[in-house]
Parts: structure tokens; C-alpha cells; sequence
């Protein structure tokens, strides 16, 4: 079946400027995951869904970062203000259940100019 | 907050020899504990995980790792690793919570090369 998968796969943007990136998990997972990977390391939790609830948003840097789940399936990682701080690659995983393995999609590579 | 550390940060071998990565990881109470791998181009890919039961666990295309819970490692290993295996390796951790999150810690992974 479809994996999770994530648009767009590359977004540049000028400092300043507000961005969407876009997640489609797995069909029929229930939680949904954002992370964040800057060159040379590993992912960084940044929320976490269950259904339509954030339920952990613990790992947003500031309140320049904020994402939604509407209908418990898409999810939009919404960015403010963008610095050149923020360019990394942003990546979605999805669950069947909580706790459960999380798979991957394939990334959104945001670039800061 | 728990941490992961992977001791080496590029491995190079020769096709045929045996493999091990290192991971320890600080947290005092249970947890799960995953490797994942991303092939050149890829996105990560689960390798193997272990959440409870046998600490040896075997996992996709011949990898396994060993839990060892008074050390804090899960060490993965393969004996003859292939020049397909040539990818970045992630040890991750999930504190095992009954109400909390499951939020995945990452460690800054290892690169490996596998020279034909």
C-alpha cells in the first residue's frame, strides 16, 4: 500500500516568509508524528497527534511553528517568519496506534535564503 | 531528557566483514528501542526494533541487535555485510510510557561505506 507522503519535497522561501509543509500518512494510522533533521544529525521530535489532538508539542522550537490535523488524517506543519535557522529537512511518520512502529515518509527539504 | 549516543560516526569496510554499531542511550526505565537505515536517496526505513521479550533481535537483510539493559546498549551487528548495505544507520529510543508521548530520540547516526 501507499506509504506516507509529503509535499512539497523541496521548498525554498525568503527569510521572513510564511510556509505549509504538508504530510499524508498511512491510511487508517491514527498518529502522527513531525521531526526535524539538520545536516549531520539525527531527527528531532517536533509534535505529535493523536487523532485530531496535538498531544505532545513539546519539541516546537518557538511559537513560530504550529501544525494542524483537522480530520485526523492530513497534517500542514505551518512555519512563520521564516530565519535561515529553520532550513532543514522536515519529516512526518505515521502509526497505526500510539506507541506502535512509526513509518516515515520521504521529507520535505525546506531551504532559507 | 534521555539521550542516544552512536559511538562512530563513519564505519568503512571491505565486502565480507562483519559489522557492529555502537548506540547507548540514557534512560533508567523501560523503553523500546529501534534501528533505522536510509539508503542513498531513500527516506528512513525501519531495520529492526525491540520492545520486550528476547534481547536478541533480528530484523530485514541479515541485521541484528542485542538489547543489554545494565549496559544501556542495543549494539547492531551483521556478519558479512554487502556494498548494498552502504547507507546511514539511526538508533532510536521511545521511553516506554503508559500516558506519555511516543516521541522517538534519535541518535546522530552512522555512516556506512561498503567498498566492493
Amino acid at each position: 500500500g501507499a506509504g506516507v507522503s509529503q509535499t512539497p519535497s523541496n521548498k525554498v522561501t525568503e527569510k521572513g516568509k510564511y510556509v505549509e509543509l504538508r504530510c499524508d500518512p498511512i491510511s487508517g494510522h491514527t498518529a502522527l508524528y513531525w521531526y526535524r533533521q539538520s545536516l549531520g544529525q539525527g531527527p528531532e521530535f517536533l509534535i505529535y497527534f493523536q487523532g485530531t489532538g496535538a498531544a505532545d508539542d513539546s519539541g516546537l522550537p518557538n511559537d513560530r511553528f504550529f501544525a494542524v490535523r483537522p480530520e485526523g488524517s492530513v497534517s500542514t506543519l505551518k512555519i512563520q517568519r521564516t530565519e535561515r535557522g529553520d532550513s532543514a529537512v522536515y519529516l512526518c511518520a505515521s502509526s497505526l496506534l500510539s506507541g506502535g512502529t512509526q513509518y516515515f515518509g520521504p521529507g520535505t527539504r525546506l531551504l532559507v535564503l | 531528557a534521555q539521550s542516544v549516543s552512536q559511538h562512530n560516526h563513519h564505519v568503512i569496510l571491505s565486502e565480507a566483514a562483519s559489522l557492529e554499531l555502537g548506540c547507548n542511550y540514557s534512560y533508567g526505565g523501560t523503553v523500546n528501542l529501534f534501528w533505522y537505515v536510509q539508503y542513498p536517496g531513500q527516506h528512513l526505513q525501519l531495520l529492526l526494533k525491540y520492545f520486550s521479550g528476547d534481547p536478541l533481535v533480528k530484523g530485514i537483510k541479515g541485521f541484528e541487535a542485542e538489547f543489554i539493559k545494565s549496559k544501556f546498549s542495543f549494539n547492531l551487528r551483521k556478519p558479512s555485510v554487502q556494498w548494498s548495505d552502504t547507507a546511514e544507520y539511526f538508533c532510536a529510543v521511545n521511553p516506554y510510557s503508559g500516558a506519555g508521548s511516543y516521541q522517538l530520540t534519535f541518535g546522530k547516526g552512522t555512516k556506512l561505506s561498503v567498498i566492493p
